[in-house]
């Protein structure tokens, strides 16, 4: 199984500046990685897939970087409903979920 | 547009069984990737069972051998009967659609919570 670890557990950003979520396989997933928002009593909502590619309607201020191993999901200038827990996920070998990044005011 | 609906979610002691329905509308599940995937807080996001058309399906080893997913084309519905049910099997149980273009989980359903608990 492949193991996915999420840095860090929270993130303290206040809304306009930028917040960079890490994102670590335990081995390489090429580029099928994707970045899911979740909000309190809602499903995941797919971000990124294939490492950098927005989904439907995810605005620009969302991006996506890597390879391998090593993956980056940024949000250029935060805005209110951002504040949410973003989960990485691989989907080279069946899917595996990362604990998630509790993003916070 | 495509939409998931589950339900079917409940308290059941542990051993018990449960089956969960999922409501599909604006595509066919016939020809679809469909997958449930639990959320628990000890176990985050965990994907259960995976059926596609053009094969047999598949099950995550925590629930191999007590689930099985099944669909019914003419209701355009996905199934789960859950057997042997522990507490560990505690969770929101979603339904999702994935397509062998976007092999993940582009489509969710609002989810249905399952409570093992004596």
């Amino acid at each position: 199984e492949i193991l996915m670890t999420q840095s860090p557990a929270t993130l303290s950003v206040s809304p306009g500046e930028r917040a960079t979520l890490s994102c670590r396989a335990s081995q390489s997933v090429s580029s099928n990685l994707a970045w899911f928002q979740q909000k309190p009593g809602q499903a995941p909502r797919l971000l990124i897939y294939a490492a950098s590619i927005r989904a439907t309607g995810i605005p620009a201020r969302f991006s996506g970087s890597g390879s391998g191993t090593e993956f980056t999901l940024t949000i250029s200038s935060l805005q209110s409903e951002d504040f949410a827990v973003y989960y990485c996920q691989q989907y080279s070998n069946w899917w595996t979920f990362g604990h998630g990044t509790k993003l916070e005011i | 547009e495509v939409q998931l609906v589950e339900s079917g979610g409940g308290l059941v002691q542990p051993g018990g069984s449960l089956r969960l329905s999922c409501a599909a509308s604006g595509f066919s599940v016939s020809n679809s990737y469909m997958t449930w995937v639990r959320h628990s807080p000890v176990r985050g996001l965990e994907w259960v069972s995976f059926a596609y058309s053009g094969g047999g399906p598949s099950y995550a080893d925590s629930v191999n051998g007590r689930f099985t997913i099944s669909r019914d084309n003419s209701k355009n519905m996905l199934f789960l009967q859950m057997n042997s049910l522990r507490a560990e099997d505690t969770a929101v149980y979603y339904c999702a659609r994935s397509t062998a273009v976007l092999p993940t989980f582009a489509h969710w359903g609002r989810g249905t919570l399952v409570t093992v608990s004596s």
